[in-house]
């Protein structure tokens, strides 16, 4: 257990329904990140926050994903009109830019989400 | 365009023996670059981290070279283990926001 929790771990929807995914990270992580993983590949970016702040988000996201982190805490991910091609392994991740050496990215266990 | 590319096959080995597990990447120019395993079903766990400057990292049984001339890592892991079997990922950081992962290198490690 990485301190990060992901709720809920598995979602079965279906076609155009929107979802949401909340992500709880380490206390005093600044810094958190959502991930998509499909199988057989890596984690790929969708964006980030710096505390409550939205810095950075993937070109690949569209514009039926919406991220916040309203009190630099935790985090949530909807998904508006989910498709099929949304189904996937959604990740959280956090790390703090006050931390030590390795910069480390702490993962959440996942939500495992499927679109029918 | 920009590329990490991790052994494409799976790496099966024998229990005692060393695992060596590539990272390539094209036309990035990484800060640091980090190496995660993954067991199925969960998220990565970090392992290690090697900077730009850095040839090479040392953490008990694993060890991890980066060769920017070439644009390669490579990850070692001495007296494998059965324990040992996961997929193994590679991570290149630009800056301290993004990171772009490679697909993972699955290995299993026969008793």
């Amino acid at each position: 257990d990485t301190g990060v929790s992901q709720n809920p771990r598995h979602k079965i929807t279906k076609r155009g329904q929107n979802v949401t995914f909340r992500c709880d990270p380490i206390s005093e992580h600044n810094r958190l990140y959502w991930y998509r993983q499909t199988l057989g590949q890596g984690p790929e970016f969708l964006t980030y926050f710096q505390n409550e702040a939205q810095l950075e988000k993937s070109r690949l996201l569209s514009d039926r994903f919406s991220a916040e982190r309203p009190k630099g805490s935790f985090s949530t991910l909807e998904i508006q009109r989910t498709e099929q091609g949304d189904s996937a392994m959604y990740l959280c991740a956090s790390t703090t830019t006050e931390g030590g050496p390795n910069n480390e990215q702490f993962f959440g266990p996942g939500t495992r989400l499927t679109v029918l | 365009s920009q590329k990490i590319e991790q052994n494409s096959e799976a790496l099966n080995i024998q229990e005692g023996k060393t695992a060596t597990l590539t990272c390539n990447y094209t036309n990035y120019s990484p800060a640091y670059l980090q190496w995660y395993r993954q067991d199925p079903g969960r998220g990565p766990v970090f392992l290690l981290l090697i900077r730009e400057n850095e040839k090479e990292k040392r953490k008990e049984r694993l060890k991890v070279t980066f060769d920017t001339t070439l644009k390669q890592s490579l990850f070692h892991i001495t007296a494998s283990q059965p324990a040992d079997s996961a997929t193994y990922l590679c991570a290149i950081h630009l800056h301290a926001g993004k990171s772009t992962f490679g697909d993972g290198t699955t290995l299993t490690v026969k008793p």
